[in-house]
């Protein structure tokens, strides 16, 4: 148990769908992230929110829609997906710094999310 | 070439044996990271090295870190079969918030 928990842990849904994926940290962490994970692939950062300021869009197409409410909760908006989208969705959480300064040190990831676009 | 390179791709070793992956960047970095994941599952945090430290012991693992080669290595000891996953190397760059994960090394410790 890492703390961070993600919901759901699968999902499948068409291309026509409205879904969210969700992550919640019980870390007292101020710096939240979402990668995408697919096969045979690097880790790719997607977003990063630090004290609920979206510090990094790592030119994820708009179909991906990020929300951070507060420090504790990040989703991720899915709408008209393609199937080259179906991937392992990971959420991660670091102490962050107010100074922007996000100190790179540990990330704490959750389960995943593994998401199937029909 | 990405940042983080790590190799081999894959691994197979006997339970008992060591295990060595090795991790090359690119550019200047604040600290590397090395993670586990098991099939499916989020990642792991394992070690952490700044890129002021040469060298990392944490129980049966040890990290080295050559700025000048720009490159890192994990070795397992004693390898036993609860290690089998992919490993990792995660480069904390010098400028920019960000750690910027390679493509892992799959290692599989037959028993």
């Amino acid at each position: 148990e890492t703390g961070v928990t993600q919901t759901p842990r699968h999902l499948v849904m068409g291309m026509t769908n409205k879904k969210s994926l969700k992550c919640e940290q019980h870390l007292g962490h101020n710096a939240m992230y979402w990668y995408k994970q697919s096969a045979k692939k690097p880790l790719e950062l997607m977003f990063v929110y630090n004290f609920k300021e979206q510090t990094e869009n790592n030119s994820v197409p708009s179909r991906f829609s990020p929300e951070c409410p507060n420090s504790s909760h990040l989703f991720l908006h899915l709408h008209t997906l393609q199937p080259e989208d179906s991937a392992l969705y990971l959420c991660a959480s670091s102490r962050g710094e107010a100074s922007g300064n996000l100190n790179t040190g540990e990330l704490f990831f959750g389960e995943g999310s593994r998401l199937t676009v029909l | 070439s990405q940042q983080g390179e790590e190799d081999p791709q894959a691994l197979s070793i006997q339970e008992g044996e060591n295990a060595t992956m090795n991790c090359s960047y690119k550019t200047s970095i604040n600290n590397l990271q090395w993670y586990r994941q098991n099939s499916g599952r989020g990642l792991v945090h394992l070690i952490l090295i700044r890129s002021n430290e040469r060298e990392k012991h944490s129980g049966r693992l040890r990290v080295t870190l050559d700025t000048s080669k720009k490159s890192s290595s994990l070795l397992i000891t004693a390898s036993r079969a609860a290690d089998t996953a992919s490993y990792f190397c995660a480069t904390a760059l010098e400028y920019g918030n960000k750690l910027v994960f390679g493509a892992g090394t799959i290692l599989r410790v037959k028993s």
